[in-house]
């Protein structure tokens, strides 16, 4: 079974400040990780994903991150925080089968607050 | 190209009612998840359907089914409603099962029992 745990349920950032937020995994097989960000009201978009090519990914609106098996981490970065970044983020893990794609177990997700 | 669409918006049901939940996929898009998002949490995976037929199951119970139609539109139906039942319901489609096919996700539908 996989699951992931994300650090901190609230993160408050300066604008123009280093954004990050935590995620470890847990998983028995190789996993696919993915970062999705929700705003108020809406559904979740998907920022970037990991499917064990580059352990280094880049995602929209300058986010990135690092897959690092020997930490399980997968921590999702972006070098200034932007007021528009303010919403809730979530981690999530597939085990990777074929047909796995859309049945994603996800954390609990961390709320970014951006302070001017 | 429309994107998912979700309805309705809004729901108050009483405790014991049955309610579905409307999903019309992305053009194209033969693969609905729906997922249910309860207040401060993740969204958990309920159930999965590839061209009409359930293709994997979440850890929620019976009274959670659902439905895909030949346009690939989908329904989630919940029987005797329970208070913890109350949840954002979330609806993504996508090309395929296939991993290179992304999630496109709708709004959701907020359901409230009382």
């Amino acid at each position: 079974a996989q699951s992931v745990t994300q650090l901190g349920s609230h993160v408050s950032v300066s604008e123009g400040a280093l954004v990050l937020l935590r995620c470890n995994y847990s998983s028995s097989v190789p996993p696919y990780l993915f970062w999705y960000v929700q705003y108020p009201n809406q559904g979740l978009q998907l920022l970037l994903k990991y499917t064990s090519a580059a352990t280094l990914v880049k995602g929209i609106n300058g986010f990135e991150a690092e897959f690092k098996k020997s930490e399980t981490s997968f921590h999702l970065t972006k070098p200034s925080a932007h007021m528009s970044d303010a919403a809730e983020y979530f981690c999530a893990v597939s085990d990777g089968a074929t047909d796995s794609w859309g049945k994603l177990q996800f954390g609990a997700g961390t709320q970014v607050v951006v302070t001017p | 190209e429309t994107g998912v669409t979700q309805s309705p918006t809004h729901l108050i049901k009483t405790r014991g009612q049955q309610v579905t939940l409307r999903c019309s996929s992305q053009s194209g898009h033969n693969t609905v998840s729906w997922y249910q998002q309860a207040l401060g949490q993740g969204p958990q995976f309920i159930f999965q359907y590839y061209r009409e037929e359930e293709n994997g199951r979440g850890n929620f119970p019976p009274r959670f089914s659902g439905l895909q139609f030949p346009n690939y539109s989908s329904e989630l139906n919940v029987n005797a409603l329970e208070l913890d039942d109350s949840a954002l319901y979330l609806c993504a489609s996508s090309l395929d099962t296939g991993l290179n096919s992304p999630l496109h996700f709708g709004n959701g539908t907020r359901l409230t029992v009382t």
